[in-house]
């Protein structure tokens, strides 16, 4: 049963560390998704990429997260350095990216995130 | 105004009852719409797409209603195991792949 995978699973840091989050997307599929969810805020859509190239992020904010796509089977999204305010749960998804957009999104389980 | 609303709930319903939520979304050029669900602590899993001529799958049937630019979920005779949070999402256009996420309205079913 393919499933999206995400590493790790819960992390806890301090205050202006580096957190570094991993994503194995769906085999096949090439469109990956990083979002973040807290309960104020609900599910938030941070950047996503089309065969591994980055078509949207303009939900991140610049200055302090970034994300990547090394090759097909692995994206990253950093926090460096991590604040209070980025505690959330964020997930991954992937799909399989159909021509005219439109198209079920497969989630990971989610890293959640504590920055103390 | 947000992109995508929904009213928050809980939605408290005995067992058997049918419930309905609706979602609004505000861009025109929304062109692909789906319901998913949420349990506690749990990813997002897609319950259904919603199709312009609506659909049914089950106990659960989605409608939409572009003139007024709505989404709508039923559910006849609620299980114990609908109790979740559903998630109106909406494409926000042909041929981009940016999704907007409701906040949720959550359900609770009631032995």
């Amino acid at each position: 049963d393919a499933r999206v995978t995400q590493t790790p699973r819960h992390k806890v840091t301090e205050m202006g560390q580096e957190v570094t989050m991993r994503c194995q997307p769906i085999l096949g599929h090439n469109t990956v998704f990083w979002y973040r969810q807290t309960m104020m805020q609900g599910l938030e859509l941070l950047a996503y990429f089309r065969n591994r190239a980055p078509l949207d992020d303009s939900g991140m904010p610049k200055d302090r997260f970034s994300a990547e796509m090394p090759d097909a089977t692995l994206a990253t999204l950093k926090i460096q350095p991590s604040e209070p305010r980025d505690s959330a749960v964020y997930f991954c998804a992937s799909g399989s990216g159909g021509s005219g957009g439109g198209d079920t999104q497969y989630f990971g389980p989610g890293t959640r995130l504590t920055v103390l | 105004r947000k992109e995508v609303e929904q009213d928050p709930g809980p939605f408290n319903v005995p067992e058997g009852a049918t419930v309905a939520f609706n979602c609004t979304y505000s861009n025109s050029a929304s062109q692909s719409f789906f319901w998913y669900r949420q349990d506690c602590r749990k990813e997002p899993k897609l319950l259904m797409s919603v199709y312009s001529s609506g659909n049914e799958d089950g106990r659960f049937t989605a409608q939409l209603n572009r003139a007024s630019q709505y989404i709508s979920l039923l559910i006849r005779d609620s299980k114990l195991s609908d109790s979740a949070t559903y998630l109106c999402v909406v494409n926000i256009g042909t041929g981009t792949y940016k999704y907007i996420f409701g906040t949720g309205t959550r359900l609770k079913v009631l032995a």
